[in-house]
């Protein structure tokens, strides 16, 4: 089947400005993750959803970021008043905890620039 | 707090040649561990991963990975490099109940030379 999809697959965007980034998770995954890879900070994690919840949203670096996941599918990243410092790819993926497996499963990411 | 250690930050090594990329984690629960590869440009791909039982295990494009738990180690190998086998490796680490979030480490650049 389908992988995990991301879109869009690169923005260039100017400080300040808002941007959402969004994730179709796998068919049937229950859970969904976001990331942040950046050449100063490596693979960080972001957020965590079960279904539409966020029983985990400890890395979000600021409350400029914020996040939904609908229907328990599709989610989408928000970035407010974005900063340079925000440049980093944005990297999705889900795993189906209904069969306990914990795989994790990687969309290509999103590629954000802020000059 | 977990953290996973990937000691060497860039590798060559020889078309043919066996491969070794070490990766040691710190973590009091029972881990699960991952091996992700990452191509240029692209997400990242499952090698293998370690949850329980056989603490050989094999992955995809002829990897494999051995966990000792007394070493805190889950280091990947492979008897014979591809060319095709150069990208950034990542270890990762995990566990039931933490909400599986994974901690990187902060990868291994693989160059292979021809």
């Amino acid at each position: 089947g389908a992988g995990v999809s991301q879109s869009p697959s690169n923005k260039v965007t100017e400080k300040g400005k808002d941007v959402e980034l969004r994730c179709d998770p796998i068919s049937g995954h229950t859970a969904l993750y976001w990331y942040r890879q950046s050449l100063g900070q490596g693979l960080e994690f972001l957020i965590y959803f079960q279904g539409n919840s966020a029983p985990d949203k400890s890395g979000l670096p600021s409350d400029r970021f914020s996040a939904e996941r609908t229907g328990g599918s599709v989610s989408t990243l928000t970035i407010q008043r974005t900063q340079q410092e925000d440049s980093a790819v944005y990297l999705c993926a889900s795993s189906n905890r209904a069969l306990n497996s914990e795989t994790q499963y990687f969309g290509p990411g999103t590629r954000l620039l802020v000059l | 707090a977990q953290s996973v250690t990937q000691p060497d930050i860039h590798i060559t090594v020889s078309e043919g040649a066996s491969l070794e990329l070490r990766c040691n984690y710190s973590y009091g629960a029972t881990p699960y561990l991952f091996w992700y590869v990452q191509s240029p440009g692209q997400g990242l791909q499952l090698l293998l991963k370690y949850f329980s039982g056989d603490t050989l295990v094999q992955g995809i494009k002829g990897f494999e990975a051995e966990f000792k738990r007394s070493q805190s180690s889950f280091n990947l190998r492979k008897p014979s490099v591809h060319w095709s086998d150069a990208a950034e490796y990542f270890c990762a680490v995990t566990f039931t109940g933490g909400g599986n979030k994974l901690t990187f480490g902060t990868g291994t650049q693989l160059k292979v030379e021809l």
